[in-house]
């Protein structure tokens, strides 16, 4: 079975600081792909990253990185210099090769303070 | 590219009525798109999985005579709530895989139901 585990339920930040959202997850298969999903306010979900259990690089987009370790299972999400529109539920997600259906963390409340 | 919309954005309805959503996939195929359910500062909770030409399957516990979904092309997915309670009140999200993608899901903007 698979499980992810965001262990963090709210975090608050004031504006500029650094924050890394933590993510571990649970699976018994040796391919797999990890997700990080954004929910502001209004409800959408935005697709923010993949990655697939063979690519350990780390992955910088801007402001955002992210931190893959298979020796810990973890797949952990920092933003850097936080800004009030990085407030947002962030949801880390699982999925494994071949398989479509997804397993979603219980997700992260962001609340960057201006 | 990679849009998925939601009609409704929001409905209110009576105990007892029907509501249709739709979802579409704007400027992609999916053979598969995912229903989701999502109850205030909850996660997720996956409803169905909605293929197209084929039967939906439900996750257990999801009522499939409650919960309706038909995939009738590679661009709409359709869930009705049937005999609607107060209960079924909720946010109602949809996905689609792209398909030969590597297996994102991309989320339309949800449709939050309203039942008195």
């Amino acid at each position: 079975a698979q499980k992810v585990t965001q262990a963090q339920t709210e975090i608050s930040v004031v504006e500029k600081e650094d924050v890394t959202l933590d993510c571990v997850y649970e699976t018994r298969d040796t391919t797999y792909y990890l997700f990080w999903y954004k929910q502001p306010p209004s409800g959408e979900l935005v697709f923010l990253i993949r990655r697939n259990s063979f690519d350990e690089q780390n992955e910088i987009s801007g402001r955002y990185s992210w931190n893959f370790q298979k020796s810990t299972s973890s797949f952990n999400f920092t933003i850097t210099a936080s800004q009030v529109v990085d407030s947002a539920v962030y949801f880390c997600a699982l999925t494994k090769r071949g398989y479509q259906k997804v397993t979603f963390g219980t997700g992260t409340k962001l609340q960057v303070i201006p | 590219g990679a849009v998925v919309s939601q009609h409704p954005s929001w409905v209110i309805c009576k105990s007892g009525t029907s509501v249709k959503i739709e979802c579409r996939s704007l400027d992609f195929q999916a053979t598969t798109m995912f229903w989701y359910r999502q109850f205030p500062k909850q996660s997720l909770m996956l409803m169905a999985t909605s293929n197209e030409g084929s039967k939906a399957t439900y996750e257990q516990g999801v009522e499939k005579d409650k919960f309706l979904i038909n995939h009738a092309s590679l661009t709409l997915s359709t869930l009705t709530v049937t005999s609607a309670h107060p209960e079924d009140s909720s946010f109602y999200i949809c996905s689609a895989v792209l398909a030969g993608g590597a297996y994102e899901q991309y989320f339309g903007p949800g449709t939050r139901l309203t039942v008195t």
